[in-house]
């Protein structure tokens, strides 16, 4: 299968800074890519869907300028979480899809400690 | 609402065929049924998708019930390195927009 890369996986950041994450599509060009966050013991909850080039479409009750997404290429989505608080800690996912594809792939996740 | 409904866990022997099922009784003419896993603190593994003939690849197998209202994920041959939470998942034709539902957590016993 294709491989989608997140970075960081671990991130710990002080309540107020901005942290920044990145999905990547490493042997594919991903014309959509979605971002989820996942509580513990959940299930995948998404935030958010974004077409390259265009701005993103945010699921209702996710915080479009708390949650900033960035989808400036075909193999590059960023989502960064601007003014961080602790109940923002979770495990947020990336997932991209092929252009000509039928199946989404994930990243391995990363994992967001607010303190 | 999730559109898929599981039951929350499962067992099965190490070795033996593993068979999850899922109620898509929502599903639309143009939807596609996913399957993924999530082993824990990792991002979903794709398994494998169908949208109205069963599907077979080196993962799994898929049965899809003819009405296309439920679905059953096999596991021929289960291994330790299958414990995980399996997900049941639909999604339009071009649309790859997977929305999870609580899925069940398979635990294989050796």
């Amino acid at each position: 299968g294709a491989v989608v890369s997140q970075h960081p996986s671990r991130v710990i950041c002080k309540s107020g800074t901005s942290v920044k994450i990145e999905c990547r599509s490493l042997d594919f060009q991903a014309t959509t890519m979605f971002w989820y966050r996942q509580f513990p013991k959940k299930s995948l909850m998404l935030m958010a869907t974004s077409n390259e080039g265009s701005k993103a479409t945010y699921e209702q009750g996710v915080e479009k300028d708390k949650f900033l997404i960035n989808h400036a290429s075909l193999t590059l989505s960023t989502l960064t979480v601007t003014s961080a608080h602790p109940e923002d800690s979770s495990f947020y996912i990336c997932s991209a899809t092929r252009t000509w594809g039928t199946e989404a792939f994930f990243g391995q996740g990363t994992r967001l400690t607010v303190v | 609402d999730a559109k898929t409904t599981q039951p929350p866990s499962m067992d099965c022997a190490e070795g033996r065929a593993a068979n999850l099922p899922c109620n898509h009784s929502t599903i639309s003419g143009n939807e596609y049924v996913y399957w993924y896993r999530q082993i824990h603190s990792q991002g979903p593994q794709y398994i494998i998708h169908g949208l109205k003939n069963n599907e077979t690849n080196e993962m799994a197998s898929l049965i899809i019930t003819e009405d296309r209202k439920s679905s059953t994920l096999i596991l021929p041959h289960a291994t330790l390195r299958d414990t995980a939470v399996y997900y049941c998942s639909t999604a339009a034709v071009g649309s790859y927009q997977l929305t999870f539902g609580k899925g069940t957590k398979l635990s294989v016993i050796p």
